[in-house]
């Protein structure tokens, strides 16, 4: 199985802060990652697709880069509606793994 | 609007059965394979199990295969998750999520999620 392993698992962080989350795949998978942004109390929302690509929905401040076993997640100038717990997952093999999410808390 | 709505979840004793279901609406259902993601609380995600658009592909986690059984209805817009043999460790907040036809299978629309408890 391909592991996804994040960094860092929290984060505190402050209204217009720039945040970067790390994602790491065991093996290489092409750029099969997705980013999902889970609210406290929530249902997890797709947020990136493919490493880079933006839902339409998905505020331009949110950015994904990488490809082969290193992404990133890149918020750039943190919101208020961004305090979430955030997910890389990768799509390129069964069985479809999640990294261990990364928290963003207000500092 | 699409949506995905679960239902079925509830308190089951170890080595119990349960069925859990997902609704779907506002969507071409039989037109995109779905799955199976829990949430264990406090825990983060995780996938547990793959259905193709016609059923003809059906994949599980390693952690609950030969215990759960993935299928779908598309005449009736559902696709269920039949769990035998319940652990403490299956409780989770159990959600269904559609696969992507466009975003590199990507989970692009979740329910809203139903909770299983496994205790005695």
């Amino acid at each position: 199985d391909i592991q996804m392993t994040q960094s860092p698992s929290s984060l505190s962080a402050s209204v217009g802060d720039r945040v970067t989350i790390t994602c790491r795949a065991s093996q290489s998978i092409s750029n099969y990652l997705n980013w999902y942004q889970q609210i406290p109390g929530k249902t997890p929302k797709l947020l990136i697709y493919a490493a880079y690509s933006l839902l339409s929905a998905v505020p331009s401040r949110f950015s994904g880069s990488g490809s082969g076993t290193e992404f990133t997640l890149t918020i750039s100038s943190l919101q208020p509606e961004d305090f979430a717990t955030y997910y890389c997952q990768q799509s390129y093999t069964t069985p479809w793994t999640f990294g261990q999410g990364t928290k963003v808390e207000i500092k | 609007e699409v949506q995905l709505v679960e239902s079925g979840g509830g308190l089951v004793q170890p080595g119990g059965s349960l069925r859990v279901s997902c609704a779907a609406s506002g969507f071409t259902f039989n037109s995109f394979a779905m799955n199976w993601v829990r949430q264990a609380p406090g825990k983060g995600l995780e996938w547990i199990s793959y259905i193709s658009s016609r059923s003809n592909t059906i994949y599980y986690a390693a952690s609950v295969r030969g215990r759960f059984t993935i299928s779908r209805d598309n005449a009736k817009n559902s696709l269920y998750l039949q769990m035998n043999s319940l652990r403490a460790e299956d409780t989770a907040v159990y959600y269904c999520a559609r696969v992507s036809g466009s975003y590199f299978d990507a989970f692009d629309i979740w329910g809203r999620g139903t909770l299983v408890i496994v205790s005695s």
